[in-house]
């Protein structure tokens, strides 16, 4: 099995601060890697596949990039609405996997 | 867009089997691949197994091959998970979700409300 590791776990900032999380995938994943953006009470939304397409809902201050087996999500000016947490997941190969989140919350 | 309602959740005992249903607001349903993921409480997000549009192919976490079994009925619209000898730890929130295009087996783009299993005596 493919193993996520996402760091960092916990992420302390404040409104209009950048932040950069990380995903390493255990082995070679390509660019099939997708983050989610998870708020408490709610289904988690999808906010970028393939590594760094955006999906239309979300505004372009969130941003990914990576191949292969080291992937970021940067923010960039952090809003209120950001605070939540994120996760990575990859669907290269069986069984699909999901790093274990990156919290945001305020400093 | 493409709406997704789990239902059969619900309290079960140690050893017990449930079947939880999916059902998807779409009339090309038979095109996709349906997927499930599940949430322990305050834990993190697990795919549990998926289903191919033409039901030919199924793909299950390692650690649940044997207990959960995925079916679907294109007829009503609708994806099973049948759960058995289920455990405490089985408990969780179980989400159905779907990818944006048919016939891809890829990022998971719809995602349901969930329903609630809980696990215990």
């Amino acid at each position: 099995d493919i193993h996520l590791t996402q760091s960092p776990s916990f992420l302390s900032a404040s409104v209009g601060d950048r932040v950069t999380m990380t995903c390493r995938a255990s082995q070679g994943i390509s660019y099939y890697l997708a983050w989610f953006q998870q708020k408490p009470g709610e289904a988690p939304k999808l906010l970028i596949s393939a590594a760094s397409t955006l999906e239309g809902e979300f505004p372009s201050r969130f941003s990914g990039s990576g191949s292969g087996t080291e992937f970021a999500l940067t923010i960039n000016s952090l809003q209120p609405g950001d605070f939540a947490t994120y996760y990575c997941q990859q669907y290269n190969s069986y069984p699909w996997t999901f790093g274990q989140g990156t919290k945001v919350d305020f400093k | 867009e493409v709406q997704l309602v789990e239902s059969g959740g619900g309290l079960v005992e140690p050893g017990g089997s449930l079947r939880l249903s999916c059902t998807v607001s779409d009339f090309t349903f038979s095109k996709y691949w349906i997927n499930w993921v599940r949430q322990a409480p305050g834990k993190g997000l697990e795919w549990v197994a998926n289903i191919k549009y033409d039901g030919t192919e199924k793909n299950y976490v390692d650690s649940l091959k044997g207990r959960f079994t995925v079916s679907r009925d294109d007829a009503k619209n609708s994806v099973y998970l049948h759960m058995s000898s289920l455990r405490a730890d089985d408990t969780a929130l179980y989400y159905c979700v779907t990818p944006l295009r048919r016939y891809r087996a890829e990022y998971l783009h719809h995602w349901g409300q969930g329903t609630l299993v809980t696990v215990s005596s």
